[in-house]
């Protein structure tokens, strides 16, 4: 079982529509990065945090540290934002640069 | 506004032969760290390195694979005699500091196939 599980795996939506990735973990950690990589691209960060909301456009995310669990939120969803969506944690108590990366949320926005 | 940069962006590779990926972080940037992504699976810490120094490779197969970060020029991953399982997407990151509050910034990625 993956330190990191994300939910869902694939995830098809129309264009405005509200978008929820799920992000849960089995251990302890100290931060948790979600990053966006598009098709045939690079990994482009997207946020990191260890509590509470971070908010950028119409981009948000929210951890919940004693759950053990993270979430992506993507408003008015568009088109461009068709990508593959990464969760990755920093183990607490451990090295403090090396992720654990969830298998990513396969996203696509149709028009 | 030069990000980190890596080349080549595909490689080919017969069975047996080397594989040279090279990576330039961000200027100024004087950490660096390699994953690797294989078909259908999720990334994968390889190497961790500052100027000079190796400081976790624990995630490198102990094997065939080797990384440096010389005090000049790009940080280089090697893959020597190279087999279809090395066929994958490799990632290289960098960091200022190697500290929690750092964002990594990745590169593009190379993508090696091995024929």
């Amino acid at each position: 079982k993956n330190e990191v599980e994300q939910s869902p795996q694939n995830l098809t939506a129309q264009e405005g529509e509200f978008i929820t990735i799920n992000c849960s973990y089995s251990v302890g950690i100290s931060a948790l990065h979600w990053l966006q990589q598009h098709p045939g691209g690079g990994i482009v960060s997207l946020f990191m945090l260890s509590s509470g909301k971070k908010k950028h456009g119409r981009l948000i995310a929210t951890i919940n540290i004693q759950e053990k669990h993270s979430s992506l939120h993507i408003t008015a969803s568009h088109p461009r934002d068709s990508a593959v969506y990464i969760c990755a944690a920093i183990n607490s108590g451990g090295s403090n640069y090396k992720l654990t990366f969830g298998k990513g949320t396969l996203l696509t926005v149709n028009p | 506004n030069a990000g980190v940069m890596q080349n080549p962006r595909h490689l080919v590779r017969r069975r047996g032969q080397e594989a040279r990926l090279r990576c330039s972080p961000v200027k100024g940037h004087s950490h660096v760290y390699w994953y690797r992504q294989l078909p259908e699976e999720g990334l994968k810490f390889m190497v961790y390195l500052q100027k000079e120094n190796i400081i976790d490779e624990s995630g490198m197969p102990k094997e065939r694979f080797s990384a440096e970060f010389p005090k000049e020029g790009p940080s280089i991953l090697r893959i020597q005699q190279v087999v279809r399982g090395d066929s994958a997407a490799y990632f290289c990151a960098s960091s200022p500091s190697g500290t929690l509050t750092d964002t990594q910034y990745f590169g593009p990625g190379t993508r090696l196939t091995v024929l």
